[in-house]
């Protein structure tokens, strides 16, 4: 059975305070790892698509990376307006996603 | 990225009634949508995947005739909930992936979530 936990839970971070999310997961033949970004009352927001150990994405002053048993997603001098939940996501067979329980991230000014 | 529009955003409804939700891919084909439901402080839990021209498959102790899945077209899947009651309040999300993007690996989009109170 896939499986994905995500830590901390919670984070609370200072602006400009970088910091890194982590997500573990286990799953028979990784087809991919998605990070999205979810807002209170609203449905998750695509972030980030990895592949394979190695990769690497980068947007704003987010950065996702990818080892074979993890994923961290690195926040660079973050904002206010980057507080939300960061779900993690792993696709094994099919087109099923399994999902972490998420970290909730408040970032204060 | 794709647009998945979801409606209503939120409904209040009687308990006994039911209620129905749409879930439009705007600006792709959709031949699987899925449906979420999300408590509070919790991850999504997924429902059922919806294919389009079939029977939508359920998932381990998900009611099929409570929440029923219509999935008419590539653009279209609707979740009906049927005769609500108070323990159906929750936050419902769908969301779906391009269907003219081959392999199964890329990226679902998901559409703003659903509100739903039973009274």
């Amino acid at each position: 059975e896939d499986q994905v936990t995500q830590s901390p839970e919670a984070l609370r971070l200072q602006e400009g305070e970088s910091s890194s999310l982590n997500c573990s997961y286990t799953v028979s033949g990784l087809r991919g790892l998605f990070w999205y970004r979810q807002d209170p009352g609203k449905g998750p927001e695509f972030l980030f698509t990895l592949y394979s150990a190695g990769e690497e994405k980068e947007k704003e002053r987010l950065k996702a990376t990818l080892t074979k048993k993890e994923s961290f997603l690195h926040i660079t001098a973050p904002k206010p307006e980057d507080s939300a939940t960061y779900l993690c996501a792993v696709r094994a067979s099919g087109s099923r996603l399994t999902f972490g329980e998420g970290t909730q991230l408040t970032v204060n000014p | 990225g794709a647009v998945v529009s979801q409606h209503p955003s939120w409904v209040i409804c009687k308990s006994g009634t039911s209620v129905k939700i749409e879930c439009r891919s705007l600006d792709f084909q959709a031949t699987t949508m899925f449906w979420y439901r999300q408590f509070p402080k919790q991850s999504l839990m997924l429902m059922a995947t919806s294919n389009e021209g079939s029977k939508a498959t359920y998932e381990q102790g998900v009611e099929k005739d409570k929440f029923l899945i219509n999935h008419a077209s590539l653009t279209l899947s609707t979740l009906t909930v049927t005769s609500a009651h108070p323990e159906d309040s929750s936050f419902y999300i769908c969301s779906a992936r391009d269907s003219g993007v081959r392999g199964f690996d890329t990226e679902a989009f998901f559409g703003q979530g659903t509100r739903l109170t039973v009274v």
